[in-house]
């Protein structure tokens, strides 16, 4: 399978704990994108890397949320000190050139 | 922020009918996609627009990029069973690969 992975698939954590999701691109995309959706919306942005570089950040990227691409390849996004309200969707996608995204499978944050 | 309006909000139709769905927004997008999302997936590309009036079709399914870049809509033909889940547009104000903003969704059932 060539596409967006995402692990894990799911996350069920106490508010206060932190969280890291990983996610690997489609080989050879130097763009990669985290995005947050609740119930009954659509996908919210939160982060943008080209390559290592971190090149936009959302305001709903909270001073709790930070996010890494050390080598240009898989990314990784930490939550710390969870809330009850950080329970979403958390979804990866990269592209390349063009400004199609591809979405990986997401991670489900459930915090309790 | 930015916004799409996105409708309708559900539709419940039968195997064989036609489908349409629009998004409006009040800002120029560069860029439309049209994106479909199984529950606990992540969204799935479906077609992508890069011109105003540009018209694309992706077997059953039929998009356009409004002429004015403020709207966009998806058709689907002879609808079936499968095509149940929620559809989302897409608009991308930069095409520089950076982040989409997402409508809230048209959920379609289908009965057969």
């Amino acid at each position: 399978d060539t596409g967006v992975s995402q692990d894990p698939r799911h996350k069920i954590t106490k508010r206060g704990q932190n969280v890291t999701f990983r996610c690997d691109p489609i080989s050879e995309h130097n763009r990669l994108y985290w995005y947050r959706q609740t119930l009954g919306q659509g996908p919210e942005f939160l982060t943008y890397f080209q390559n290592e570089a971190q090149l936009e950040k959302s305001r709903l990227l909270s001073d709790r949320f930070s996010a890494e691409r050390p080598k240009g390849s898989f990314s990784t996004l930490e939550i710390q000190r969870t809330e009850q309200g950080d329970s979403a969707m958390y979804l990866c996608a990269s592209s390349s050139g063009r400004n199609e995204q591809f979405f990986g499978p997401g991670t489900r944050l459930t915090v309790l | 922020g930015q916004q799409l309006n996105q409708s309708p909000q559900s539709m419940f139709i039968q195997e064989g009918e036609d489908v349409s769905m629009n998004c409006t927004s009040s800002s120029i997008f560069n860029t439309w996609l049209w994106y479909k999302q199984d529950p606990g997936e992540g969204p799935v590309l479906l077609i992508a627009l890069y011109k105003a009036g540009e018209l694309t079709s992706n077997g059953r399914l039929t998009a356009q990029f409004g002429i004015t870049r403020k709207d966009s809509f998806l058709n689907i033909s002879a609808s079936i069973p499968s095509d149940v889940g929620i559809y989302f547009c897409a608009g991308q104000l930069d095409q520089a690969g950076t982040a989409l903003i997402f409508g809230k969704g048209t959920t379609l059932s289908v009965s057969s």
